[in-house]
């Protein structure tokens, strides 16, 4: 089976703009999450989706956003980036809830 | 709300001595798993841990839940050089809690 993939693979973008990072998660997993991961704070949740519903919630602004489509696929958008948004974004998929998480190679995001 | 806190922050190792990595949880957790990460690359699923007590084995790696499932360790034995990378413990504080990550323990081993 092939692996999580996520798109685009490094983004560069100015403070203020928005960003949709995309996530494809294994053939048959019906949950995806996301996870922010920098230096300094490691491992973030962001979000959890089973069956295109968000089933939790991270600690985040509501800048951060994300669904879930009918194909299990995972779109999360960011909104007004700020500077400390910059971090390596992971979308991990699961069989089911809970679940050993499968990770995709991640989108690592700049913000200049 | 949740925190896991894992111990040591980094480790560093001669080739063929041991290693552990200890995780704890500020609240009792349904089950908790464990990753690694090499450098460059993204967590890979190493185990879970559901029952208290537990201890499981793959090789080299010996890892243990605690009787009150509130932390967890991770044991190598006679590290080599593929050990390189950071581990994490992840923790549920229930069935459809948020998984939570402890920060890693960074190991680095010197041939």
């Amino acid at each position: 089976k092939a692996g999580v993939t996520q798109t685009p693979r490094y983004l560069i973008k100015t403070r203020g703009q928005q960003v949709t990072l995309s996530c494809s998660p294994i053939s048959g997993h019906r949950s995806v999450s996301w996870y922010q991961q920098t230096p300094g704070q490691g491992l973030q949740f962001l979000f959890e989706y089973f069956s295109e519903t968000q089933r939790n919630k991270g600690n985040f602004p509501g800048r951060f956003s994300g669904r879930q489509f009918s194909n299990s696929r995972s779109e999360m958008n960011v909104s007004t980036l700020e500077l400390g948004d910059s971090a390596l974004y992971l979308c991990a998929s699961s069989l089911g809830l809970p679940g050993e998480q499968y990770f995709g190679p991640g989108t690592r995001l700049t913000v200049t | 709300g949740q925190q896991v806190m894992q111990i040591p922050q980094y480790q560093h190792v001669q080739e063929g001595e041991d290693f552990t990595t200890y995780c704890n949880s500020s609240t009792t957790l349904s089950n908790i798993q464990w990753y690694k990460q090499r450098p460059g690359g993204h967590p890979v699923f190493l185990i879970q841990l559901v029952k208290s007590g537990e201890v499981k084995k793959q090789k080299r790696l010996t890892f243990q839940f605690g009787e009150a499932k509130k932390n967890s360790s991770l044991h190598i034995t006679a590290t080599q050089t593929t050990d390189v990378g950071t581990y994490f413990c992840a923790g549920r504080g229930g069935s459809q809690g948020n998984l939570i990550f402890g920060k890693g323990t960074k190991l680095s081993v010197k041939p």
